[in-house]
């Protein structure tokens, strides 16, 4: 109930390419999601975040699609850079909840080719 | 910008000894966090304080322990250190006002011999 399914484990992309990231959760009252970006040898960082009130947000080359009914939703990284390779992390928290209800994905090692 | 400072980057410690890690965070958050991360098995709470000398245990909190004496500083304590203990742990703060938004330091990596 309170677990976040990330998938893929690992990612490799070239250049210019669109990197998906998934995300599945099955807790009804989880209304926050966060995603998290982690570059290597450093600690992860608030990247996007979504609420359900909309089915996507989008900064930059980064967009997060929510799917309510499906409950599921995902992070699309738009003409991927090498300098996107890191580990990206899902998470879901009801808001109600705080900080420390946040429940995270395994996350997903981004590999980015030139 | 919040900066969460963990003091030490890498330690490495013999089975059996006491380690202390040690969190410091610049924001005045009321809520401070200790994560372990493994691969593969994403980042899991340890324990985490919403207040001062205040903890509440995590998913995993067999074999640590904390200390929250002042409100920037957040102590994560392996009393006897075990090898399945070698991973790197993450402190983490946030504030109420913030909402959800977690900020961490850059990690203590420990590896137990």
């Amino acid at each position: 109930q309170q677990q976040v399914k990330q998938s893929p484990q690992s990612l490799i992309v070239q250049k210019g390419g669109i990197s998906i990231i998934n995300c599945a959760y099955e807790n009804t009252a989880f209304d926050y999601f966060p995603w998290y970006q982690q570059f290597p040898g450093k600690g992860p960082a608030l990247l996007i975040a979504i609420r359900p009130d909309v089915s996507e947000k989008k900064e930059g080359r980064f967009t997060i699609s929510f799917n309510k009914s499906a409950k599921q939703f995902s992070l699309h990284i738009m003409d991927s850079q090498p300098g996107d390779s890191a580990t990206y992390f899902c998470a879901a928290t009801p808001t109600q909840g705080g900080s420390e209800k946040l429940v995270f994905g395994k996350g997903t090692k981004l590999t980015v080719n030139p | 910008d919040v900066k969460v400072t963990q003091s030490s980057r890498y330690l490495v410690k013999r089975t059996g000894e006491k380690v202390f890690l040690e969190c410091v965070q610049d924001m005045d958050h009321e809520n401070m966090f200790w994560y372990r991360q493994d691969p593969g098995l994403g980042l899991r709470l340890i324990y985490f304080s919403y207040d001062v000398k205040m903890k509440e245990k995590g998913d995993i909190p067999e074999g640590y322990s904390v200390s929250r004496e002042k409100k920037e500083r957040f102590s994560l304590i392996l009393e006897s250190a075990s090898t399945n203990q070698t991973s790197m742990y993450l402190c983490a703060s946030s504030s109420r006002a913030s909402g959800n938004t977690i900020y961490f330091g850059e990690g203590s990596w420990l590896t137990v011999v």
